[in-house]
Order: C-alpha cells, then structure tokens, then sequence
C-alpha cells in the first residue's frame, strides 16, 4: 500500500529553468515531510523538510510547498543547475518512521 | 567527519545461501535504520533501532530476515536461505533520535544479487 506517490518517474529541464517536482500522500497522520536527493551508487541525501504546521519553507534555490488539504508537496529548483541531475524522493513521517516514494529521475539539460 | 558506511557494497550470492549485511552508524546517533529498494521502487522500511528499546521490527519481509544491533552502534541485517525475489539495494541510516530522527543519514548501500 504506497501511501506516498510520486507520479512522474523522471522530468527534464533545460539548465536555468524552474524543476518542479509533486508528490501526493494518502496518510492524514503524517507530520513531517522530507525530500531526498540520490546520486548514482550513494545513499540518498537530505534536501530540505516542512513541517505540517507550515505551508513552505524555503533554503536557497530549494523551495518545498505543503497543501495539507490536498495532501500534496511539492519541490522547486530554481534556477535547475547541472549538478542538481539526480533522483529526488519524497518522504513522509509518522513518528519516527519514514514513508518514501518511488523517485523522480531529474535530468538537467545544458 | 565519517559518514554511514556499509559492507560489503556489492554481494553476489546462490538462491538458499545466507547473507550478512554489515552498517557503521555515525558515531553518536542512537537511531538506525534499514530498508530496501528494490528495482522501480521506493524505500521500504525494514527495522528501526533506538538506543537500549526494543526494535521496530514490523517491516521484516518474512522470518528469514532478521538484525541485530550490538553495543548501540554496528548493525547487521542477516538474511536466511537467500531468495531471487530479495535482490535489492540495502540501505542503513542513522540519525540522532529524538526531535531529529526525521533527518536521516544514509550509507551507499549494499547490492545483493540473488542468483
């Protein structure tokens, strides 16, 4: 049972551009949500978080959006820089444990 | 500092052979974490140890899974009579617990190839 989705397997984006990535959840109690970047053969790395009390957070060029009633989160990159070509994946928590989803491939085009 | 590591990174082995996955916590962080991905998928969440408690053993596949963590710190996820269908990347995370457990810290992985 995915309780976390998220629907596009990969996106491109010309280099400069805006990335916007979704993510929907099915689990109302989920409190905290995570993006994660994932570079081939690493573990994933933490990007950025928001907490269910706030509707976005921001941290340079990452922005995270929280739509609490549509349960749905969203991450933009802007401007989308080469390096940021990675699979991002989108995380949810309830407690101490964490739901991911399947992955967005993100390929930045020069 | 060091980062979580896991070994091996690659493991190749026969259908019905058992398996040892080995994870190295950051030192300092009570909580640790296994999960698989398998190919197309998300993360699954596996088992969770804090500190002296009792794991959260709910996301065990099956009774052939099964972790131990020793002295609070390295972690081992053995896998008994090795299946095709437990081919997957292994992933550890640790984070330091607490209001911070959200913030997890991965290891590269181990693949484990089932033939």
């Amino acid at each position: 049972d995915q309780q976390v989705k998220q629907n596009s397997p990969s996106l491109s984006v010309q280099e400069g551009r805006i990335s916007i990535l979704n993510c929907d959840y099915t689990n109302s109690m989920f409190d905290y949500f995570l993006w994660y970047k994932k570079y081939p053969a690493e573990g994933p790395t933490f990007l950025i978080s928001i907490s269910s009390i706030k509707d976005k957070n921001e941290d340079g060029r990452f922005t995270v959006f929280l739509n609490k009633s549509a349960k749905h989160l969203s991450l933009h990159i802007v401007p989308s820089q080469p390096g940021d070509s990675a699979v991002y994946f989108c995380a949810a928590a309830n407690d101490y444990k964490l739901s991911f989803g399947a992955g967005t491939t993100v390929t930045v085009r020069a | 500092g060091a980062g979580v590591s896991q070994s091996p990174s690659n493991k190749v082995t026969e259908k019905g052979k058992d398996v040892e996955l080995r994870c190295d916590p950051i030192s300092g962080h009570t909580a640790l974490y296994w999960y698989r991905q398998s190919l197309g998928q998300g993360l699954e969440f596996l088992i969770y140890f804090q500190g002296n408690s009792a794991p959260d053993k709910s996301g065990l596949p099956s009774d052939r899974f099964s972790a131990e963590r020793t002295g609070g710190s390295v972690s081992t996820l053995t896998i008994q009579r090795t299946q095709q269908e437990d081919s997957a990347v292994y992933l550890c995370a640790s984070s330091l617990g607490g209001q911070s457990t959200y913030e997890q810290y991965f290891g590269p992985g181990t693949r484990l190839t089932v033939t």
